[in-house]
């Protein structure tokens, strides 16, 4: 079956850098793009932008260029985020979620979650 | 960015109908998908391309719409049905509702 399983929860300090992984398994993982979403505490879902995984080619949305990178190991299924020089308002959930097609793209299969905690 | 609005909250009984609404600032034809998350858990897709059922989710569960104002239907009501739902459309860069919270009385 499908599956997305993420690494797990992270405590950081301000101007740390953390990596958090998305390893995918039960489908061919280059023929679907792969997103990441935030979600601060108690708050709603915010789209981070999105990776090619066939070519490797990322995208970022407005809110997260500059400290977010999104990355692969195509070899392994895995794909990563990091997130350098962590502020406070970094602390949040960030979840990958996979891009199906029917029309419209829509995330069919999300990973469980990764909670980032940004504290001194 | 297309904003999408959804009422805060809502109340219901088991065995009752809901209605969750979402609009969006500007038309987006059926670009709109839903999904529930439960306290804890990841988002979990219900509903594509605004009326299509996902695969393995009960047919309680309905959406209609297009253009700006879209609705999930869900009928009858659950106790399990208790969560957050969200709408989110992909017409253009992906935004996501801030989600109606659903309790049962």
């Amino acid at each position: 079956q499908i599956q997305l399983v993420q690494s797990g929860p992270e405590l950081k300090k301000p101007g740390e850098s953390v990596k958090i992984s998305c390893k995918a398994s039960g489908y061919t993982f280059t023929d679907y793009a792969m997103h990441w979403v935030k979600q601060a505490p108690g708050k709603g879902l915010k789209w981070m932008g999105w990776i090619n995984t066939y070519t490797g080619k990322p995208t970022y949305a407005d809110d997260f260029k500059g400290r977010f990178v999104f990355s692969l190991e195509a070899s392994a299924s895995t794909a990563n985020l990091q997130i350098s020089n962590l502020k406070n308002e970094d602390t949040a959930t960030y979840f990958c979620a996979r891009r199906e097609y029917y029309g419209y793209y829509y995330f069919d299969y999300w990973g469980q979650g990764v909670m980032v905690t940004v504290s001194s | 960015d297309t904003v999408l609005t959804q009422s805060p909250a809502l109340a219901v009984s088991p065995g009752e109908r809901v209605t969750i609404s979402c609009r969006a600032s500007e038309s987006v034809s059926t670009g709109m998908h839903w999904y529930q998350q439960k306290p804890g858990q990841q988002p979990k897709l219900l509903i594509y391309g605004a009326s299509n059922l996902e695969s393995g989710v009960p047919a309680r569960f309905s959406g209609s719409g297009s253009g700006t104002d879209f609705t999930l239907t869900i009928d009858p009501v659950e106790a399990d049905d208790t969560a957050t739902y969200f709408c989110q459309q992909s017409w253009n860069d992906p935004t996501f509702g801030g989600g109606t919270k659903l309790e049962l009385k």
